[in-house]
């Protein structure tokens, strides 16, 4: 069954930091590009990161550049966020996604791993 | 990156149909042929409708249809069901590796 199961999540203070995981199963990860979209507590969703199938390429929303790093084990099938410098406006459920194809929609998603930046 | 617009809400009767609207810019929606449909229910992760305007994904139905004129992209519901109560988000690829969602809209069957 194609799946992508994210965790990682969990309560931090302002300031802290967080790493996501997320593992592919079911399908060709390798070739696909990945990302990281949030959803903060009864708001929209937020696009948030990619990184390219060649694992060189990584990309940020301006809201998380600098503090968030996207990155990839292939050997491994697995997806990682890793989240410094988290504030308030971080909290939110944070879901991995397969993309279908270069720049088009996202066909596969996580059930999501909730993060709560709090003190 | 300024969100996607989308009406708040839509409402419609079982069978009827709900066309919900997706307004952005030349530089996302009206730039690119890479606009994506989501259809979320309460506390589960969002499922890809539509994609590049107008494709639907295997085992999405055929009441699902998209379309897209200039800078506003469009989804409508066909013979609405009880199921397709649920919110809604377009997303367009932006350009230069950036991707853009809708507010979102939630559909109501009345």
């Amino acid at each position: 069954q194609v799946q992508l199961v994210d965790s990682g999540g969990g309560v931090v203070q302002p300031g802290g930091s967080l790493r996501l995981s997320c593992a592919a199963s079911e399908f060709s990860f390798t070739t696909c590009g990945m990302h990281w979209v949030r959803q903060a507590p009864g708001r929209g969703l937020e696009w948030v990161t990619v990184i390219w199938a060649d694992g060189r390429h990584k990309f940020y929303a301006d809201s998380v550049r600098g503090r968030f790093t996207i990155s990839r084990d292939d050997s491994k099938n697995t997806l990682f966020l890793q989240m410094s410098s988290l504030r308030d406006d971080d909290t939110a459920m944070y879901y991995c996604v397969k993309e279908r194809a270069p720049f088009d929609g996202f066909d596969i998603w996580g059930r999501g791993t909730k993060v709560t930046v709090s003190s | 990156q300024s969100a996607l617009t989308q009406p708040p809400s839509a409402s419609g009767s079982p069978g009827q149909s709900v066309t919900i609207s997706c307004t952005g810019t030349s530089s996302d929606v009206g730039g690119y042929n890479y606009v994506s449909w989501y259809q979320q229910h309460p506390g589960k992760a969002p499922k890809l409708m539509i994609y590049e305007v107008n494709k639907r994904p295997s085992g999405v139905p055929d009441r699902f249809s998209g379309s897209k004129s200039d800078n506003t992209a469009s989804l409508t519901v066909s013979g609405l069901q009880a199921e397709d109560e649920a919110d809604y988000y377009c997303s367009s690829y932006a350009g230069n590796n950036n991707w853009v969602f809708g507010t979102g809209t939630t559909v109501t069957i009345l």
